[in-house]
């Protein structure tokens, strides 16, 4: 079955430089990766995804890029700010099944 | 926006007693899962379920577990007889008409075993 690896675990930046969390799986017939983000006590809330077609997807200051040959995949975060502070998750939707496998996520704090 | 809905909250229980935790997905999702997340842990899948049976279901997922859609709108998790470890949040999510659609998560019912 599928296993992803999330790192680093945590991660500080100061407000305004760039954040990058990178993630490995095993299946190379994943086809769907998914990033989510999880503020403390509330739901894990997508903001980015890839589809295994593409290279890299971008939205405003978040971007996902994806190497197949490699499997990984990375999501960045520019001008990082205050209330971008959560555990982001990244997942892999294991090939011919509906279940996401998630990473062990990273805790991301932005200092003011 | 639509959002997936979970109740309780927060749910207190004696071990060995049942608990049925509720979901109503987005409206015109046609896929249903059940997560949980151990404090401080990552989120692990458990079942999803579509056209009224389980596609599939992790090794977690045992007997004391079983989902249920009673009605067009709800999406229930029971745990029959419950023990200290299942103490964790338990997350519903539903997705669209494609399998590779994104799973939007509910707020979570975290389940406290006593």
């Amino acid at each position: 079955g599928e296993n992803v690896e999330q790192h680093p675990s945590t991660l500080s930046v100061q407000e305004g430089d760039s954040a990058v969390i990178k993630c490995t799986y095993s299946d190379s017939a994943s086809n769907y990766f998914p990033w989510y983000k999880q503020e403390l006590g509330k739901r894990p809330q997508l903001i980015i995804d890839i589809r295994s077609n593409v290279g890299e997807k971008k939205d405003q200051r978040i971007a996902v890029t994806l190497n197949k040959t490699a499997k990984h995949f990375s999501l960045h975060i520019t001008e990082t700010q205050p209330e971008d502070s959560a555990v982001y998750f990244c997942a892999a939707q294991e090939s011919g099944t509906y279940k996401y496998i998630f990473g062990t996520g990273t805790r991301l704090k932005v200092l003011a | 926006e639509p959002e997936v809905t979970q109740t309780p909250s927060h749910q207190v229980t004696q071990m060995g007693q049942e608990v049925i935790l509720r979901c109503v997905p987005i409206s015109n999702h046609l896929y249903f899962y059940w997560y949980r997340q151990i404090l401080g842990q990552k989120v692990e899948f458990l079942v999803s379920f579509y056209n009224n049976e389980i596609s599939e279901k992790s090794e977690i997922f045992d007997d004391q577990f079983s989902v249920e859609r009673p009605d067009g709108s709800n999406f229930t998790l029971k745990i029959r007889s419950t023990k200290l470890e299942d103490s964790a949040m338990y997350f519903c999510a539903s997705s669209g008409q494609a399998q590779n659609q994104p799973q939007h998560f509910g707020d979570g019912t975290r389940l406290s075993i006593l």
